[in-house]
């Protein structure tokens, strides 16, 4: 069975920082593109990063381009998401998501979230 | 970047009805398109990739089709658990959500 265990959220004030950490199992992890999605509280969905299967290519949505870091580490089977100078609008549940299995994009399997705070 | 624009934002609708959601593409994006079911407190579930090829384990009754730019998800005969709130999403080109179709069991 499929698992992503996201972990890591919090409170933080702005201009701050946290590192999400996505723990995988069930599946051979190095063989995925992998993405983190993001939900702030009562809205829509909106992509965030995506790396490629081993590690060496990555893709940040503007919004966070500059400031997030999505980064894999294929021997622990964990995905990351650093984020640096952290801003009010970045407070969301937080999900990272597998692809599918013919690499396209589509997001096949998902965590269950983890909650980001940004206040002061 | 590729805007996603679904409608409507929200619908009313009675079991069994059959019932359609749409979404528009900003420029084409051949079939890369899938749609996602979520419930309130709850993880996105994949329903719909490449436009119209059905999940393993999602119900017949979830149908997708389109091509290009336009794009509809049906509810062939509605059901009281399919009360959720409905997304689309390119990967033609990085990634973008539709803002969401909530639908409602009357």
């Amino acid at each position: 069975e499929v698992q992503l265990v996201e972990s890591g959220g919090g409170l933080v004030q702005p201009g701050g920082s946290l590192r999400l950490s996505c723990a995988a199992s069930g599946f051979t992890f190095s063989k995925y593109w992998m993405h983190w999605v993001r939900q702030a509280p009562g809205k829509g969905l909106v992509w965030v990063s995506r790396i490629n299967k081993d590690g060496s290519g990555t893709s940040h949505a503007d919004s966070v381009k500059g400031r997030f870091t999505i980064s894999r580490d294929n021997a622990k089977n964990t995905l990351y998401l650093q984020m640096n100078s952290l801003r009010v609008e970045d407070t969301a549940v937080y999900y990272c998501a597998r692809e599918g299995d013919d690499d396209s994009g589509y997001l096949k399997d998902w965590g269950q979230g983890t909650v980001v705070t940004v206040s002061s | 970047d590729i805007q996603m624009t679904q409608s409507p934002s929200t619908l009313s609708a009675s079991v069994g009805d059959r019932v359609t959601i749409t979404c528009r593409a900003s420029q084409s994006i051949s079939d890369w398109l899938a749609w996602y079911q979520q419930k309130p407190g709850k993880a996105p579930k994949l329903l719909i990739y490449k436009a119209s090829s059905l999940e393993s384990g999602v119900p017949s009754r979830f149908s997708g089709s389109g091509s290009g730019t336009e794009f509809t998800l049906t509810i062939s005969s509605l059901q009281p658990d399919d009360s959720a709130t409905y997304y689309c999403q390119q990967y033609n080109s990085y990634s973008t959500f539709g803002q969401g179709t909530k639908l409602v069991i009357k």
